[in-house]
């Protein structure tokens, strides 16, 4: 079964503070993974889509890359309104398309 | 372009009672999912649904069933209901196969909470 582990569970951040959050994944053939944004009581927010080794997908201060073993979500000079939960899913070959495995995700806070 | 919808949004009930969850996917997405969130277990896969057809169904019992309409829109129902299907109930909508670059879309979830 494809496995989704998340590092770490939990974060705190000074604002400004640059860090990085780790998902590392054992799937048999990726076919996408995906960082989501989720913050309290509602549904997640999906940030990127990355398909391959050293591809790499940046939005405002967050920045994605992936290897064949792991993905990084990048947080460059981070904001109060970054604080949320971080997810990570994949997708593999051996699964149908809406079958996501995700992570349980790190929890980040920033403060001022 | 509308995004995934949920309702209702908060709902409780009582053991032993069942209940019904309604998504309507972002139009032209064939493709549903459910999922199950609690801080126990974190995102657990439901079922998934194209179609109108049961594509792939996760580890729940029985109790969970769902189905799909013509025109996508999809309900999931849990009977007998038990404490533990406490949960955040999330509906992702896809875009059709191929369509790289655009991710999984959900919506905001029901709060389902059984006393």
């Amino acid at each position: 079964e494809d496995q989704v582990t998340q590092s770490p569970e939990a974060l705190r951040l000074q604002e400004g503070e640059s860090s990085s959050l780790n998902c590392s994944y054992t799937v048999s053939g990726l076919r996408g993974l995906f960082w989501y944004r989720q913050d309290p009581g509602k549904g997640p927010e999906f940030l990127f889509t990355l398909y391959s080794a050293g591809e790499e997908k940046e939005k405002e201060r967050l920045k994605a890359t992936l290897t064949k073993k792991e993905s990084f979500l990048h947080i460059t000079a981070p904001k109060p309104e970054d604080s949320a939960t971080y997810l990570c899913a994949v997708l593999g070959r051996g699964s149908t398309l809406g079958r996501l495995y995700f992570g349980r995700g790190t929890q980040l806070t920033v403060w001022p | 372009k509308a995004g995934v919808t949920q309702t209702p949004r908060y709902l409780i009930k009582t053991r032993g009672q069942q209940v019904t969850l309604s998504c309507s996917p972002i139009s032209g997405h064939r493709s549903v999912s459910w999922y199950q969130q609690t801080p126990g277990q974190g995102l657990q896969f439901l079922f998934e649904y194209f179609s109108e057809t049961q594509r792939n169904k996760g580890n729940f019992p029985g109790r969970f069933s769902g189905r799909q309409f013509s025109n996508s829109r999809s309900e999931m129902n849990v009977s007998t209901l038990e404490l533990g299907d406490s949960a955040l109930y999330l509906c992702a909508s896809s875009p059709p196969t191929g369509e790289k670059g655009i991710g999984y879309t959900f919506g905001s979830g029901t709060r389902l909470t059984v006393v």
